[in-house]
């Protein structure tokens, strides 16, 4: 069974500060995907990460991709209130019966204190 | 830009009622997701399609049903609806298998 790991579930930072979010997952997998989620909304796509050693970078987002680890971090660098909302890793869960179907971690509740 | 679209956005119904959420995309997409999430929780994959008049069930058990007649259009129903079902629905629709997903607004359904 495909497992997906976001740790920490839940973050609160003041401005100004840096910190990562990290997500695990257990079987192979080549693909990761970051999404945000706004209280009450629908979930918007941040980063699509296709490879081994990945990075891509959005403002004060940066998310990298792991594949020999299975491990990919969101990196916040100096975060503002605006970025305060649910981080949610999701990973295709390849050929073990899964169908290529995306599989959501349980999302990492970050709140930024001014 | 995406463009899927779910209706209604908020819904209180009585117990043993039936309800069809709504789904529809303008991308062209073949793949469509049906995911149920609960306040401040994951989701989970309840349905999906991956072309008209194919559809699967998801990971997680639901006594809802979808159809996909038309491409772009997978509605979720629930024949007698119950407190149990109360949660947000989210419809998501990809161009290729374990492609990025898009995602409406939701549905938030309350069962009273």
């Amino acid at each position: 069974e495909l497992k997906v790991e976001q740790n920490p579930l839940f973050l609160s930072m003041q401005e100004g500060k840096n910190y990562t979010i990290y997500c695990n997952y257990s079987t192979t997998s080549d693909r990761l995907y970051w999404y945000r989620q706004d209280p009450g909304k629908s979930l918007e796509s941040l980063f699509v990460l296709l490879s081994n050693g990945a990075v891509k970078q959005e403002g004060r987002l940066m998310a990298s991709l792991d594949t020999k680890a299975r491990l990919s971090t969101l990196h916040i660098t100096a975060a503002v209130h605006d970025l305060s909302a649910t981080y949610f890793c999701a990973v295709i869960g390849g050929f073990e019966g899964y169908g290529n179907k995306l599989v959501f971690g349980a999302g990492t509740i970050l709140r930024v204190k001014s | 830009e995406a463009d899927i679209y779910q209706t209604p956005r908020y819904l209180v119904i009585g117990t043993g009622k039936k309800i069809t959420l709504e789904c529809s995309q303008t991308m062209g997409h073949d793949k469509m997701y049906w995911y149920q999430q609960d306040p401040g929780m994951e989701l989970h994959l309840i349905h999906y399609s991956y072309g008209v008049n194919s559809t699967e069930k998801g990971d997680l058990s639901s006594e809802s049903t979808v159809s996909r007649i038309r491409t772009e259009h997978f509605p979720l129903t629930l024949e007698s609806a119950r407190p149990s079902h109360t949660s947000q629905y989210l419809c998501a629709s990809s161009e290729l298998v374990g492609g990025e997903a898009f995602f409406g607004q939701g549905t938030r359904l309350t069962v009273v």
